[in-house]
Order: structure tokens, then sequence, then C-alpha cells
């Protein structure tokens, strides 16, 4: 079972860089989640989704994007990277009623 | 004051030792809640929905407290596999957005 899938594991970027993260899973959920994670620190909501096509923004959104085409997929966009985007990114997927299941997360370095 | 706030610990508990965690939340209109377990450098994993009853799985017991707003977790028989961040969370709607807490890091020690 594959779950959440989420590529790349580490990424080194500089500063005013973009890149996307990429993030599928194969649980027909509805429910998307990318969440970011600083070191001793709980997870902040940077933008769900609650289909596709549909997509809101959760606590922490500035600085980022993101679009849902299909079910599956989740991508999160940084534009103009900034030191402060060093963190782990996770994704989730599931019904908030009844708990989400995590990708392994994406480890992003800003230099 | 956070939504969602827990002792960060850390606990340090030698094997067999019994040990709680408790976690509050503001919002009084919250409906669900759960614990996950995050090991080092890993994803966070769902352990248990914590409901109004009680609700026990094994040597974890999970326990809410509507009227004074806290869940706590219980864990009994601790095990050096049970070293870990335990993150509680707290959900205001019934779809939509989970709110975690920072977690409590729990080492278990021969």
């Amino acid at each position: 079972n594959a779950g959440v899938t989420q590529t790349p594991k580490f990424r080194i970027l500089k500063i005013g860089q973009s890149m996307t993260l990429q993030c599928t899973q194969d649980m027909n959920h509805n429910y998307m989640y990318w969440y970011r994670q600083d070191p001793g620190m709980g997870l902040k909501l940077i933008y769900y989704s609650v289909g596709a096509g549909i997509t809101d923004k959760g606590e922490v959104p500035n600085g980022y994007n993101v679009s849902r085409s299909t079910t599956e997929d989740f991508p999160l966009r940084l534009e103009l990277a900034a030191p402060s985007q060093t963190s782990v990114y996770f994704c989730a997927s599931g019904q908030t009623a009844y708990g989400y299941t995590f990708g392994s997360g994406t480890r992003l370095t800003v230099v | 004051r956070k939504e969602v706030e827990q002792d960060p610990g850390p606990f340090n508990v030698p094997e067999g030792a019994t040990v709680a965690f408790n976690c509050t939340y503001s919002n009084s209109a919250s409906q669900s809640f759960f614990w996950y377990r995050q090991d080092c450098r890993k994803e966070p994993k769902l352990l248990m929905s914590v409901y109004s009853s009680g609700n026990e799985d094994g040597r974890f017991t999970a326990q809410l407290n509507r009227a004074s707003q806290y869940i706590s977790l219980l864990i009994r028989d601790s095990k050096l596999s049970d070293s870990a961040t335990y993150l509680c969370v707290v959900n205001r709607e019934v779809a939509g957005k989970s709110t975690f807490g920072d977690g409590t890091t729990l080492t278990v020690k021969p």
C-alpha cells in the first residue's frame, strides 16, 4: 500500500529559487493537507483541499501556492524561497473526523 | 494562549513505568480528538482516537474531559520502543483543519 507519497525527500534551495513539492495519495481521499514542521515545534497548516478544484489557506500560507487538479495529486509550490521556509514539509490525506495519513516528508533547506 | 497546549517534557522513565500526558485545548466547541506518535525525523502516525467514554488499545488509554477541556494519554508498562514524541490533535470542525499540539517527548530507558 503506497498511501501518501511525497517527493523529493530532501532538497537544498538557494534564496530566490522556486520549486514544487509533489504529493500523491492512492486512498481516494477527498481531503488533503500540507503542513510544515519547524525543529522542536508542532505542525502548522499551510494549505488544504476538500476536493479536486477546491483549495483553501491554512494558518501559514504566505510564500506558497497549491493546486488540486485531480483527487490523487496535491502539489505545493514555493516561489522565491526564503531562509524562513527551511522546514520539514508533510503532506497528509484523510478526514478530520477519522485522522490523517501522512507522507514521509520533504526536508527543505534554503541557503 | 495557544489553541492546543502540551507539556513538552521530556519525560524520562524506566522500562515498565506508567506515564501520562495531558493536552489542554481552548475551544469548547472542539469536536474530535486524537493522539499521534512521531518518531525522530519521521512522519506523524495516528495512534488512537479519543472519546468521551475513554478508549483503550493494549497498553494505551486515552481519555477526554470536556468539562475541563483536556485529553490525556496513559501508557502502561512502558517499552523502549515507546520512545517518541506524542502529538495531541484537536478538531473544531467535522471536516476541515486539525490543530496539532507541539508534542510531548518520551524517552524510555532500560
